[in-house]
């Protein structure tokens, strides 16, 4: 069975700091990973995706993640953070080679708040 | 717009009032699916959809019903609501495959008293 562990439940830093927030998986397949961001009172949209290309996967507005095997890791990082990306973060994990349904299952969430 | 919309945003009720909570997508995707989230949890998977007239269970589908007749409406249906059921639902569409990303709608708060 998959699974994902989302370290730190929730993360405060300065704006323009470097933020990351943190992902381990659990997968008896290599797995597709992604990040998931939820801002306040919204519902939740793609910040990346990895499926089995390039370890290190860009997303929008400035953030990347980097698959690490060894490590079974897919920590997400931004150089520079700002207080427009105040949001609650969502690690998935989906297995690739199962037919039918082949639900994302989520981590539990880091809140990330960015103090001017 | 390409969009999911759920309805409603805000939703209060007591104990054993049947209610339904729609979802509608204009994308024309076949996969649709309900979530609960709450704090702590993430996310979970109540019911599936992977086309019209197929549906099938998430890892939490005690006290939900769903139906597809149609492919852009996926209604989810507590029959007799109970407090466990306090939530905020997620409603999300994908064409479909295990590389396409989810579209979610903006979150339907349920509280049952």
């Amino acid at each position: 069975a998959q699974s994902v562990t989302q370290l730190g439940s929730h993360v405060s830093v300065s704006e323009g700091a470097l933020v990351l927030l943190r992902c381990n998986y659990s997968s008896s397949v290599p797995p597709y990973l992604f990040w998931y961001v939820q801002y306040p009172n919204q519902g939740l949209q793609l910040l990346l995706k990895y499926t089995s290309a390039a370890t290190l996967v860009k997303g929008i507005n400035g953030f990347e993640a980097e698959f690490n095997k060894s490590q079974t890791s897919f920590h997400l990082r931004k150089p520079s953070v700002h207080i427009s990306d105040t949001a609650e973060y969502f690690c998935a994990v989906r297995n690739p080679w199962l037919s039918g349904n082949t639900p994302l299952v989520f981590g539990k969430g880091t809140r990330l708040s960015v103090i001017a | 717009e390409a969009q999911v919309t759920q309805n409603p945003r805000y939703l209060i009720t007591v104990t054993g009032k049947k209610l339904t909570v729609t979802c509608s997508q204009n994308m024309n995707h076949e996969y649709m699916s309900w979530y609960r989230q709450d704090p702590g949890l993430g996310l979970r998977q109540i019911y599936y959809s992977m086309n019209v007239e197929v549906t099938d269970k998430g890892d939490v589908p005690e006290g939900y019903k769903v139906s597809r007749k149609e492919k852009r409406n996926f209604p989810l249906i507590l029959e007799s609501p109970s407090p466990n059921q306090t939530s905020l639902y997620f409603c999300a569409s994908s064409p479909g495959g295990y590389r396409e990303k989810l579209f979610f709608g903006s979150g339907t708060q349920l509280s049952v008293l």
